[in-house]
């Protein structure tokens, strides 16, 4: 069965820092990758996938992410962060032959200090 | 812009009890979907429904679970007899399509509290 880890569960920033928020799954074969953001009191909203091509994608509000097969990997980018940047970030993988279930990593809460 | 919907907010019933969540989906979209998050915990797939039948389903939902699409816009969860354990923030979620090509629209969540 596929799984999804991040390994880093709180991850307190200042204003102005660059984020890099770890994702790796467990399945060999064709996968779809997401990172979806919850901010307080708020639904899980998309940031960004991949579904094929370019490895680095683009997501809203200056969110990247760069799939790395051969380390099954995607891990999540931004060069600056916000204030408004503090929420809670998961990571999901849905597996080509695993229907359209999606599997969710633990979700890490970023807080940023103004 | 269009969003899931889901209520209430939050229910608070006792063991044993039936509960039934409601989600209103996306109204074009064609997949409907239940996860679940017990507190401290990973989001858990528990069900998809297309051309209105279950799709897919994992483990959790067995046979205390149903679902149903009972007019052309609710999306409802029913859990038979409750239990604590079942004490969890019940997520809906609806897509354009299979998720192999279209991104999955959350709700807000309905946080369900069995004592």
């Amino acid at each position: 069965a596929q799984s999804v880890s991040q390994h880093n569960h709180h991850v307190i920033l200042s204003e102005a820092a660059s984020l890099e928020l770890g994702c790796n799954y467990s399945y060999g074969g064709t996968v779809n990758l997401f990172w979806y953001v919850q901010y307080p009191g708020q639904h899980l909203q998309l940031l960004l996938k991949y579904f094929s091509g370019d490895p680095l994608v683009k997501g809203i509000k200056g969110f990247e992410a760069e799939f790395i097969k051969s380390k099954f990997s995607f891990n999540l980018r931004k060069p600056s962060v916000q204030w408004s940047d503090t929420a809670e970030y998961f990571c999901a993988v849905n597996a080509n032959n695993a229907g359209n279930m999606l599997t969710f990593g633990g979700g890490t809460r970023l807080m940023v200090k103004p | 812009e269009p969003e899931v919907t889901q209520t209430p907010s939050h229910q608070v019933t006792q063991m044993g009890q039936e509960v039934i969540l409601r989600c209103v989906p996306i109204s074009n979209h064609l997949y409907f979907y239940w996860y679940r998050q017990i507190l401290g915990q990973k989001v858990e797939f528990l069900v998809s429904f297309y051309n209105n039948e279950i799709s897919e389903k994992s483990e959790i939902f067995d046979d205390q679970f149903s679902v149903e699409r009972p007019d052309g816009s609710n999306f409802t969860l029913k859990i038979r007899s409750t239990k604590l354990e079942d004490s969890a923030m019940y997520f809906c979620a609806s897509s354009a399509l299979g998720t192999t090509s279209y991104e999955q629209y959350f709700g807000p969540g309905t946080r369900l509290t069995v004592t």
